[in-house]
């Protein structure tokens, strides 16, 4: 099975900082990666699929990048509808998730 | 507008069983794949079980394998769990997820599944 490892497991941040989130997979799964939100009682919403490309209707704050085994989700601008809970997920076998990285207000 | 909304969950006992429903509308089931995700009390996405748009292939993850079972019903639109041999451990939200280029791109609201004596 692919592991999937995200840092770091919380962040504080302000409005307006430039956020970063990792995720990484414990062997290589191209560009199959796809970057959710959830927040608090919600279900989660993609972001990202194929490692970089926007979903429809997402903010172009939102960026996702990497390939392999490394990848990374930017929040270019922290806004205050974007503090929660980011999980990455590959989908080059079967599905695994990140564990999660919640964004909070620092 | 694509909608899932799930339902059949509830509070049963360890050893017990429930069959979860997932009913899908906006969009035509029989195109789709679609997937069971789930997340315990403050914890992080796990998913659970995959079946093919026509049903012919189905995965389950290792931690559900042989206790759950995955069904659709194209014509009803509809999608199903049924989950037998529950144990405290399966106390969960569950959601219905749909498949689009293999990642998952509209979910339902879950629905609570409490495994509790």
């Amino acid at each position: 099975d692919i592991q999937m490892t995200q840092s770091p497991s919380t962040l504080s941040a302000s409005v307006g900082d430039r956020v970063t989130i990792t995720c990484r997979a414990s062997q290589t799964i191209g560009s199959w990666l796809a970057w959710y939100q959830q927040k608090p009682g919600k279900a989660p919403k993609v972001l990202i699929y194929k490692a970089s490309s926007l979903e429809n209707g997402v903010p172009s704050r939102f960026s996702g990048s990497g390939s392999g085994t490394e990848f990374t989700l930017t929040i270019s601008s922290l806004q205050p509808d974007d503090f929660a809970t980011y999980y990455c997920q590959q989908y080059n076998s079967l599905w695994t998730f990140g564990q999660g990285t919640k964004v909070e207000i620092k | 507008e694509v909608q899932l909304v799930e339902s059949g969950g509830g509070l049963v006992q360890p050893g017990g069983s429930l069959r979860l429903s997932c009913v899908a509308s906006g969009f035509t089931l029989s195109s789709h794949e679609m997937n069971w995700v789930r997340q315990a009390p403050g914890k992080g996405l796990e998913w659970v079980s995959y079946i093919s748009s026509d049903g012919a292939t189905i995965y389950y993850a290792g931690s559900v394998r042989g206790r759950f079972t995955i069904s659709r019903d194209n014509a009803k639109n509809s999608l199903y769990l049924q989950m037998n041999s529950l144990r405290a451990e399966d106390t969960a939200v569950y959601y219905c997820a749909r498949v689009f280029g293999n990642y998952f791109d509209y979910w339902g609201q879950g629905t609570l599944v409490t495994v509790s004596s």
